[in-house]
């Protein structure tokens, strides 16, 4: 099993819809979780973290994360194209050092 | 701030070759990690260092693989001799301090080509 799990898509949908992404991890004792964006031929980019159960909002995007479950996802709402992109999820491994595993990416493709 | 720095940006050369790889990070960040990113793999933590200083380098695939840092701004990766499947984009990435070392900050990547 992989510790980081995604979809590698691609996730197609319309202009203006909400796009959700979803994630699962292996490691129980993750305490920090993370989205990166990154658009083709560039490198990823931050957009949203969350270490709490719950939802976490910023604009237009919500993290969701359920530790019981091991489940972290990412909705988007008001789909733009500009949000075309692959999503990278990432998780804190527990443990003495700091080490971020991320998973291979969900391609989201928004239809204008 | 120019943001993290890498060269080259591409990288072809012939298997058996030496390649060095060199990463200049945010000035202030303490944290720099080296990643690789393939299609079948993702990217994946080769090695990351925190005040200069290596902390984890259990990504790193084989002996062939090594990573300096002589100073706070200035890392390279090294492959020697390199072979053709470690063809990959090169990333590294830098973050402020210790208590957000997951908030990495990108380079634009190392695209290596072994032939």
């Amino acid at each position: 099993q992989k510790e980081v799990e995604q979809n590698s898509g691609p996730l197609s949908v319309p202009e203006g819809a909400i796009a959700s992404l979803n994630c699962t991890y292996s490691d129980r004792g993750s305490q920090s979780f993370f989205w990166y964006r990154q658009y083709s031929g560039k490198s990823p980019e931050l957009i949203m973290f969350i270490y709490s159960n719950g939802d976490k909002e910023d604009g237009r995007f919500t993290a969701q994360l359920n530790k019981a479950s091991q489940y972290v996802s990412l909705l988007i709402r008001d789909s733009q194209p500009s949000d075309s992109a692959t999503y990278l999820c990432a998780v804190n491994i527990w443990g003495a050092t700091n080490k971020l595993i991320f998973g291979t990416g969900t391609l989201l493709a928004v239809q204008p | 701030d120019a943001g993290v720095i890498q060269s080259p940006r591409h990288e072809v050369t012939e298997m058996g070759q030496e390649v060095t790889l060199r990463c200049k990070p945010i000035s202030g960040h303490n944290s720099l990690f080296w990643y690789r990113q393939t299609m079948m793999r993702g990217l994946e933590l080769l090695i990351y260092f925190n005040n200069n200083v290596p902390i984890d380098d259990s990504g790193m695939p084989e002996d062939r693989f090594s990573a300096k840092m002589p100073n706070a701004s200035f890392s390279t990766l090294k492959i020697q001799p390199s072979e053709p499947r470690d063809s990959a984009v090169y990333f590294c990435a830098s973050s402020p301090s210790r208590t957000e070392e997951e908030k990495l900050f990108f380079g634009s990547g190392t695209q290596l080509s072994v032939l």
